[in-house]
């Protein structure tokens, strides 16, 4: 069966310093991989997608960058965090065959103070 | 520009009621996804309609695709605690990326 990691689980980071947040998936190859960010009362904003290795296609312009350095890996990284950084973020992977089920980690919830 | 609208935004309940929450946009869609969240958690599949005037269920929940598939509607039967999440609705809008609503927080009180 498929598996999806996130690490670290929670991040607490002060304003200006960089940021790493890594997905793994287990058990499937070649997925779709998909970095969301949830704000309160925002519901999910998908940030970036990959369909696979060093594709990255992003949804909306920001300070913040992901990379696919392995087909079962997906990196969100900052140089410089933003206040408005905070929120929970999620990855998720798909298979690609439409109607299209996401499947989600655990999330990491990221305070930047 | 939110593609879709949930409302109500918050619903409390005590166990044992009914209730109904809505998905709404105003674009037509081949396919319709309800997902649950829990606090912490990341979303989960619940139910994905296709055919307008779609009605799935799964256990005590029912959705239904609108005749036009530009909506959608989850009622819950004699809601339990255990029902308490946040409703998310998403729609494929291509390339098999997903825009979800801001979802339907349910608290059902035991």
């Amino acid at each position: 069966s498929q598996t999806i990691h996130q690490w670290p689980a929670t991040l607490v980071q002060p304003v200006g310093s960089p940021l790493s947040l890594e997905c793994t998936v287990e058990g499937t190859s070649n997925p779709n991989l998909y970095w969301y960010r949830q704000a309160a009362g925002r519901g999910l904003q998908l940030l970036f997608y990959s369909v696979g290795i060093g594709q990255i296609s992003s949804e909306v312009p920001q300070n913040l960058s992901a990379s696919r350095p392995q087909d079962r890996q997906f990196i969100l990284s900052s140089k410089k965090l933003l206040l408005s950084d905070s929120g929970f973020y999620l990855c998720a992977w798909s298979d690609g065959r439409g109607p299209d089920t996401q499947y989600f980690g655990p999330g990491t919830r990221l305070t930047v103070l | 520009t939110q593609l879709l609208e949930q409302s109500p935004q918050f619903l409390s309940i005590q166990e044992g009621e009914n209730l109904t929450v809505y998905c709404n946009s105003s674009s037509v869609f081949s396919s319709l996804q309800w997902y649950r969240q829990e606090p912490g958690e990341g979303p989960v599949l619940l139910v994905t309609v296709v055919t307008g005037g779609e009605v799935k269920k799964l256990k005590r929940l029912t959705f239904q695709f609108g005749d036009a598939r530009k909506d959608s509607s989850l009622h819950i039967t004699a809601a339990q605690p255990g029902d308490t999440g946040l409703y998310l609705c998403a729609v494929d809008y291509g390339n098999n990326r997903l825009a979800f609503g801001k979802g339907n927080q349910v608290v059902v009180i035991p």
